[in-house]
């Protein structure tokens, strides 16, 4: 079975800073799409990144970046610049598509706080 | 924007209650989710449903049934429902088809049952 790990429950950025969360997977297949959703305190939960596994270059989105490391199964996020309004729950999960289904595994989350 | 909605945002019900809880979609959307979350477990799936009559469980079903007859919503039931049962449900959606699209979420559906 597929699981996502996230050893960080929490971690704190100062504004202006960069910040690194991390995120481990298992899995024994060789396609599969890797994500990282944003929860923002009472309010929805969007998608912040998106990596294909079976693409080497690194997934970026404006102050959003991912290091994927696929031979380690390592997925981590790093915010630069980092701003009050990323302070939120941030989830990494893995997505499978497999017997006609789609299915993501999430992780537990990383509690981040923005501190001015 | 794809928007889905729930029904309620908080829900307060008594032990052996059957609860309802909706979701909307407006995007014509394949595929429909229903999450619980907890603190320090994180999202967990308990249904989904990728066409309309459609279900599967997920990993966690015991306790829940959903309901899909139309396209756009997706319904979970909870036949009678325990106290271990109060969390947050979020829904979402997704085109669906291939494990790379990105689910679309609600804003959820605080349940506490007492």
């Amino acid at each position: 079975a597929q699981t996502v790990t996230q050893s960080q429950p929490e971690m704190s950025v100062q504004e202006a800073e960069t910040v690194t969360l991390s995120c481990t997977y298992d899995t024994s297949e060789s396609d599969y799409y890797l994500f990282w959703y944003k929860q923002p305190p009472s309010r929805q939960m969007i998608l912040v990144i998106r990596q294909e596994a079976y693409k080497q270059q690194n997934a970026t989105e404006n102050r959003f970046s991912v290091n994927f490391q696929k031979a380690a199964k390592s997925f981590s996020l790093k915010i630069s610049d980092s701003q009050l309004g990323d302070a939120a729950m941030y989830f990494c999960a893995y997505g499978l598509y497999q017997g006609g289904s789609e299915k993501l595994v999430f992780g537990k989350g990383t509690k981040l706080t923005v501190n001015p | 924007d794809v928007k889905v909605t729930q029904s309620s945002r908080y829900l307060v019900k008594r032990t052996g209650e059957k609860v309802f809880l909706e979701c909307v979609q407006d995007m014509d959307h394949e595929n429909m989710f229903w999450y619980r979350q907890d603190p320090g477990l994180g999202l967990r799936l308990i249904y989904f449903s990728y066409d309309v009559k459609m279900k599967e469980k997920g990993d966690i079903p015991e306790g829940y049934s959903v309901s899909r007859e139309k396209k756009e919503r997706f319904s979970l039931i909870l036949e009678s429902a325990s106290t271990n049962q109060t969390s947050m449900y979020l829904c979402a959606s997704s085109t669906g088809g291939t494990g790379s699209d990105t689910q679309y979420f609600g804003p959820g559906t605080r349940l506490t049952v007492l």
